[in-house]
């Protein structure tokens, strides 16, 4: 158990409709980082939050958004969903926003869009 | 180009047999980090090891080693007397400094699929 945690574990869901997927950290981590993953694209870095703030952004849609919550707990916001964002959504974190520090990951939620 | 190569989708060893797992980066970063990381069927990913770029010993972790051969920009992943319970994807990841003097996500390889027989 790598000490973070996300919820849902499954989600279906409909294209065009919106969806928020949770996350909470490692205690004591700073560091949030979102990651999509799918047979087309391998796994991808989306975003990170450090400390409530956006520090990196990678290949994140412009449908997609994110927040970091003062308890720093994460949300990742999906809409006008589409059959290709149908993947493995992984919340990642770790304790400093500088150097390369270990990523520990979630369990991931899977999201299949029909 | 890729900046995280893994040239083998697919690998089939023997039980107590040991295992290396080939990675190839590319970066102009003086500063970065190396990783490997572990996704069982069940979909989880388990960080197994790190190395440094001014790490001048090889990362261990137990059964895992991490050969860093970094003039050929290398860190293949070792496996010793490998078990049926290492069969996984394994993937390899560089983080690289960004311009601000941080650090960014994760940059992952393809995976390799690595079965492990009785």
């Amino acid at each position: 158990d790598s000490g973070v945690t996300q919820t849902p574990k499954h989600l279906i869901t409909a294209t065009g409709q919106r969806v928020t997927l949770r996350c909470s950290p490692r205690s004591g981590d700073l560091s949030v980082y979102w990651y999509q993953q799918s047979l087309d694209q391998g796994l991808q870095f989306l975003i990170q939050y450090y400390n409530g703030e956006e520090r990196a952004k990678g290949n994140i849609l412009e449908r997609f958004s994110a927040q970091q919550f003062p308890d720093l707990h994460s949300e990742l916001n999906l809409s006008s969903l589409e059959l290709g964002d149908s993947a493995l959504y992984f919340c990642a974190s770790s304790g400093h926003v500088m150097g390369p520090d270990t990523q520990y990951f979630g369990p991931g939620t899977r999201l299949t869009v029909l | 180009a890729q900046k995280i190569t893994q040239t083998q989708p697919g690998m089939f060893v023997q039980e107590k047999e040991a295992v290396t797992l080939d990675c190839t980066y590319d970066t102009s970063d003086q500063s970065y980090g190396l990783f490997w990381y572990k996704q069982p069927s069940s979909g989880e990913m388990i960080f197994l090891i790190y190395q440094g770029s001014y790490d001048e010993q090889n990362a261990t972790e137990g059964r895992y080693s991490l050969n860093f051969q970094k003039a050929r920009k290398s860190a293949n992943l070792v496996i010793s007397a490998s078990q049926l319970g290492d069969s996984a994807m394994y993937f390899c990841a560089m983080r690289e400094e960004d311009s601000g003097g941080g650090a960014d996500g994760l940059t992952f390889g393809k995976g390799t699929h690595l079965i492990i027989q009785p």
